[in-house]
């Protein structure tokens, strides 16, 4: 089946670095979405990448499609205690289900 | 933005209970709707996929008579996990979307806890 492969698997940066991390797949997919999960909560929607090449901020976060479509980075700048959480990445393709990426889990050092 | 509701938030019963978890979209259509289970430190694992009016699909592996679920209209979907056990403990989590090729938007999750 198709699988999305994740990295970093977890990072500590300090509080002000900016992060990457990105997903890459060996299937072609549609959209490329970024979520944040919080402990004990649901996975909210970052970003969502609809074509191929695509680059979108949604504040100090910018996520890309990559040109190939079997690729995705999420880029977070300046970044601030908030942003600890786990990341995913998740590849849609036609009328298939979700694939995820396992996740970054992000820590930030104040 | 679309908003999912889900409840209850937190569970904890006895062996053999069966619990029903509720599913919301409070502001969209929901033609159809995920039912994950995520593991501790692991990824969200797609147990079944359900369309409004229909049966729903179960992912391999998952037991759909231990797992019901039900897709009765477009803003409701429910799990019942039926006769839950120990190993059924998990962390369920629900998403919706309005149509197959959008983004999925998710519940808060349940904790489920059997003693």
């Amino acid at each position: 089946g198709q699988q999305l492969n994740q990295s970093p698997q977890s990072m500590f940066i300090q509080e002000g670095e900016d992060v990457s991390m990105n997903c890459t797949s060996s299937s072609i997919f549609n959209t490329w979405l970024w979520y944040k999960q919080d402990p004990g909560e649901g996975p909210v929607l970052l970003i969502a990448l609809y074509k191929a090449g695509e680059l979108t901020s949604n504040g100090r976060l910018t996520a890309q499609f990559g040109i190939t479509r079997k690729d995705s980075f999420l880029n977070i700048s300046a970044s601030i205690p908030s942003d600890v959480g786990i990341y995913f990445c998740a590849g849609l393709s036609g009328n298939t289900p979700l694939v995820f990426g396992k996740g970054t889990r992000l820590s930030v050092i104040a | 933005g679309a908003v999912v509701s889900q409840h209850p938030s937190w569970v904890i019963c006895k062996s053999g209970t069966s619990v029903k978890i509720e599913c919301r979209s409070l502001d969209f259509q929901a033609t159809t709707m995920f039912w994950y289970r995520q593991f501790p430190k692991q990824s969200l694992m797609l147990m079944a996929t359900s369309n409004e009016g229909s049966k729903a699909t179960y992912e391999q592996g998952v037991e759909k008579d231990k797992f019901l679920i039900n897709h009765a209209s477009l803003t409701l979907s429910t799990l019942t996990v039926t006769s839950a056990h120990p190993e059924d403990s998990s962390f369920y989590i629900c998403s919706a979307t309005s149509q197959q090729n959008q983004p999925q938007h998710f519940g808060d999750g349940t904790r489920l806890s059997i003693l």
